[in-house]
């Protein structure tokens, strides 16, 4: 069974550089795409990008300037850096793996979440 | 972006219950359609993906339709564990969005 888990600061300053990782466990990192996603408080989710393993990426324009995601297969971990944080970014952020159908793909394992809060 | 109107946004039903939840998108997204039930404090969980396709380990009561641009989720007979928010997701086009979600109380 895969297994995915978040981790990181959970408070960070306005101005600064959200950083999470997660870690993969129960299968490899290879062959699947990885996303990121987030849900702010009350709010509905919001699909942030993707990762395949060999680094091809795909991000969500309204995000596209400030995020970076990365994958180390060695360490069955892929991560986001989002900079320039401010309030607006409080959310609670999943990581996901996505499965692919012969419609596009669909996430099927989900992290717990991570609340970050962007405060001072 | 593609918008993913759902209604409604809450509803109110009991233990046996037919439910039935709708998802519309701005433009035609052919069948690149998900639905995600997530609980609270907990992360979304995959129920049909591609409109109509069962996820594994998912009951049957779960099923997912198509009409054009309207998609629909229908849960047979209402369970106890079935109360939770409902979300619908396209992947047509990039960005990926998300319904409003439907809270099922």
């Amino acid at each position: 069974q895969v297994q995915l888990q978040e981790s990181g600061p959970r408070l960070v300053k306005p101005s600064e550089t959200l950083s999470l990782t997660c870690t993969v466990s129960g299968g490899p990192i290879s062959d699947y795409y990885w996303s990121w996603i987030r849900q702010p408080p009350g709010k509905r989710l919001e699909w942030i990008g993707f990762i395949y393993y060999n680094g091809v990426t795909n991000y969500n324009p309204s995000l596209k300037s400030r995020v970076t995601i990365s994958v180390d297969p060695s360490k069955n971990q892929f991560s986001l850096k989002l900079r320039s944080v401010t309030a607006a970014d409080t959310a609670l952020y999943y990581c996901a793996r996505d499965g692919y159908s012969g419609y596009g793909a669909h996430s099927d394992y989900w992290g717990q979440g991570i609340l970050v809060t962007v405060s001072s | 972006d593609i918008q993913m109107t759902q209604s409604p946004s809450s509803l109110s039903a009991s233990v046996g219950d037919r439910v039935t939840i709708t998802c519309r998108a701005s433009q035609t997204i052919s069948s690149y359609l998900n639905w995600y039930q997530q609980k609270p404090g907990r992360a979304p969980k995959l129920l049909i993906y591609a409109a109509s396709s069962l996820f594994d380990g998912v009951p049957s009561r779960f099923s997912g339709s198509k009409s054009g641009t309207d998609f629909t989720l229908s849960i047979s007979s209402l369970q106890p564990e079935d109360f939770a928010t409902y979300y619908c997701q396209q992947t047509y086009n990039s960005p990926r969005t998300f319904g409003q979600g439907t809270k099922v109380e």
